[in-house]
């Protein structure tokens, strides 16, 4: 069974303040690191794909990075926004013949107040 | 912008029934996901599908579960008699190429805005 962890669960931080989560998963057959944002009612929201070790990918203030030898990958918001408060999942794509199954950790959900 | 979209949005019902939820994935995604999310709990695979079968299912996915692509547009998830456990948020997804085989890698999930299930 494999196992992704998030962490903290919870996040609660000022607007402006910069802030960092994980993403613990197997550092054995990595295939792809998913990262998603979702907010309630809503669809989750694809931020970034990740494969390479190495990797760091960038979308306006948020940006990931990522470590398949040692099984984790950090996401970072630069100058927190109200309305980057929701929960951020990541989920894990092992290799082999997986057709996209995705296994998710337990998100974290990120409070930011004005 | 091309979104997954998914009805309906709550469905509630009695214990031994059938229901059927329905997605309508991108328009020019060929392979199609069913996930669900019990309260308090990760979001777990259930079914992927492609070219009107299952490619792969976890050990959820028993009898009780099917999946149809009745048409060029629906992809539908049955549970033919659905118990307590089975209320969930469930979230259909979809990508353009498989995201799992040799050089997908990148191949991106979208996913829909969910169906709770409450069975009673």
């Amino acid at each position: 069974i494999l196992n992704v962890e998030q962490s903290p669960q919870s996040l609660h931080v000022q607007e402006g303040d910069s802030t960092n989560f994980t993403c613990s998963f197997p550092s054995s057959n990595f295939y792809a690191l998913h990262w998603y944002r979702w907010e309630t009612a809503k669809s989750p929201e694809a931020l970034f794909v990740m494969t390479l070790n190495g990797d760091e990918k960038k979308k306006g203030r948020i940006s990931a990075t990522l470590n398949t030898k040692e099984g984790y990958s950090y996401l970072y918001i630069k100058g927190s926004q109200p309305e980057d408060s929701a929960t951020y999942l990541c989920a894990f794509l092992a290799g082999g013949t997986s057709y996209g199954k995705l296994t998710f950790g337990q998100g974290t959900i990120l409070t930011v107040h004005p | 912008e091309p979104e997954v979209t998914q009805t309906p949005s709550h469905q509630v019902t009695q214990m031994g029934q059938e229901v059927i939820l329905r997605c309508v994935p991108i328009s020019n995604h060929l392979y199609f996901y069913w996930y669900r999310q019990i309260l308090g709990q990760k979001v777990e695979f259930l079914v992927s599908f492609y070219n009107n079968e299952i490619s792969e299912k976890s050990e959820i996915f028993d009898d009780q579960f099917s999946v149809e692509r009745p048409d060029g547009s629906n992809f539908t998830l049955k549970i033919r008699s659905t118990k307590l456990e089975d209320s969930a948020m469930y979230f259909c997804a979809s990508s353009e190429r498989p995201s799992g085989l040799a050089g997908q890698g990148q191949e991106t999930q979208y996913f829909g805005p969910g169906t709770r299930l409450l069975v009673l």
